[in-house]
């Protein structure tokens, strides 16, 4: 089965800019998409097909694929940015739909 | 406003079933295909399901396939996950979220807790 791989954890001093890579065979030809999972809330997407932001999220978070790897970077961490990071995909028959393991970004 | 409320949750035996209903507004329902995905607790994601705009097609993860179903009656707003043969594995937080673009979750409910034990 298709796998997203990503690195269990991440740490970011404020002000300073976070990196989380996300690894998958597909991604050459799959988009990426990365949602933020603050402690007891729902989910929300932060970034879709690969670099676009919703309306609404703010411009210190950014995406970009290059080949295997889709990366999301913070900028400017703040405090409140602490929280679980996840990518999205599908496999290249676009069925199986795949989230990575997740990366808990702490600041401090 | 998008919401989406989820509701049905509970405890479960082992074998049993059940079926998580997800009230949606604020949007024309029926113009989305929608999604159920779960969380295990202190867990990562996992996608459970999908349903096409009109119900016509569906897909499930490996893990649900052939044990739930997903349905939805776009009069009532609704969209509906039925859990049969359950199992410990699938105690966990179920969230009803919108599909943009068939693929990805871009509105997600709260979530409702489904616990599997004796």
């Amino acid at each position: 089965s298709y796998e997203l791989t990503q690195p269990p954890s991440v740490s970011v001093s404020p002000g300073q800019t976070a990196r989380i890579t996300c690894s998958g065979d597909a991604l050459p030809t799959k988009f990426a998409y990365w949602y933020q999972q603050k402690s007891g809330q729902a989910p929300e997407l932060l970034i879709f097909e690969d670099s676009k932001r919703p309306s609404g999220i703010p411009e210190r978070f950014s995406g970009s694929t290059s080949g295997t790897v889709a990366t999301l970077t913070i900028s400017e961490a703040h405090v409140d940015d602490e929280a679980d990071y996840y990518c999205f995909s599908t496999d290249t028959s676009g069925h199986q739909r795949v989230f990575g393991g997740g990366t808990r970004v702490t600041v401090l | 406003e998008v919401q989406l409320i989820e509701s049905g949750g509970g405890l479960v035996q082992p074998g049993g079933s059940l079926r998580l209903s997800c009230s949606a507004s604020g949007f024309v329902f029926g113009n989305y295909y929608m999604a159920w995905v779960r969380q295990a607790p202190g867990k990562g994601l996992e996608w459970v399901a999908n349903i096409r705009e009109d119900g016509s097609d569906t897909s499930f993860g490996d893990a649900v396939k052939g044990r739930f179903t997903i349905s939805r009656d776009n009069a009532k707003n609704s969209l509906y996950l039925q859990m049969s043969r359950l199992r410990a594995e699938d105690t966990a937080i179920y969230y009803c979220a919108r599909v943009k673009a068939a693929i990805h979750f871009d509105k997600w409910g709260q979530g409702i807790l489904v616990t599997v034990s004796p």
